[in-house]
């Protein structure tokens, strides 16, 4: 089945350690995003990338990297410079990079803790 | 710069009464909007958008959704709530990529929808 697919679904992280969220999506989509939530936040947007080799800050870009070097994938590396990171983490995945309908398909997420 | 409200971070139904979230936007062009459903820890799924075709829009699971341009409101509804509607809903705006514009999505802070037996 297509879909999107995220790991850890759980991830725990002493303080000062950086971590990689891995997503991949096999729908054929150009863009990916990164989202993240927080209680009563909503969803807020970290990186977006259109299209492979290419990627953009969103909101809250400080403290994360990502890298898009195959079409299917699209880690988020959250760094020691993240001071609050423990939140849920979603990937999601738009077929013409939001351009036309902006309709969007997520992953399962992953909870990340740090300790 | 677009934005979108959702009125009430909580609310609770009875099971089999009308279910009524809140949404109004900004946007300074014609807006895309969704609704976004999420059960506890997973993503987020689509229920349904409007596209500027028919203001009055029907999604799964029994929900709709009216685009009012006067309000700027896009309300979500249905008419019957059921044990298994419980969940927290996202209202979500975009622009059309007029220009240099990315089209991404801003989403509102969220509804927790309870529903009583």
């Amino acid at each position: 089945d297509g879909g999107i697919t995220q790991s850890p679904k759980y991830l725990f992280r002493k303080e000062g350690q950086n971590v990689t969220l891995s997503c991949e999506q096999n729908l054929n989509h150009d863009a990916m995003y990164w989202y993240r939530q927080d209680p009563g936040q909503g969803l807020r947007l970290i990186y977006y990338s259109q299209i492979v080799n290419d990627f953009q800050k969103g909101d809250i870009a400080e403290g994360y990297s990502v890298s898009r070097e195959k079409k299917e994938s699209f880690p988020l590396t959250v760094t020691s410079a993240q001071k609050n990171p423990t939140a849920f983490y979603l990937c999601a995945s738009s077929i013409t990079g939001g351009k036309i309908t902006g309709e969007l398909f997520f992953g399962e997420g992953s909870r990340l803790t740090v300790l | 710069a677009q934005s979108v409200t959702q009125l009430g971070s909580h609310v609770s139904v009875s099971e089999g009464a009308l279910v009524l979230l809140r949404c109004n936007y900004s946007s300074s062009v014609p807006p895309y909007l969704f609704w976004y459903v999420q059960y506890p820890n997973q993503g987020l799924q689509l229920l349904l958008k409007y596209t500027s075709a028919a203001t009055l829009v029907k999604g799964i699971n029994g929900f709709e959704a009216e685009f009012k341009k006067s309000e700027t409101s896009f309300h979500l509804t249905k008419p019957s709530a059921h044990m298994s509607d419980a969940a927290e809903y996202f209202c979500a705006v975009s622009d059309r990529g007029y220009g240099g514009s990315q089209g991404n999505l801003i989403f509102g802070k969220g509804t927790k929808l309870s529903v009583k037996p």
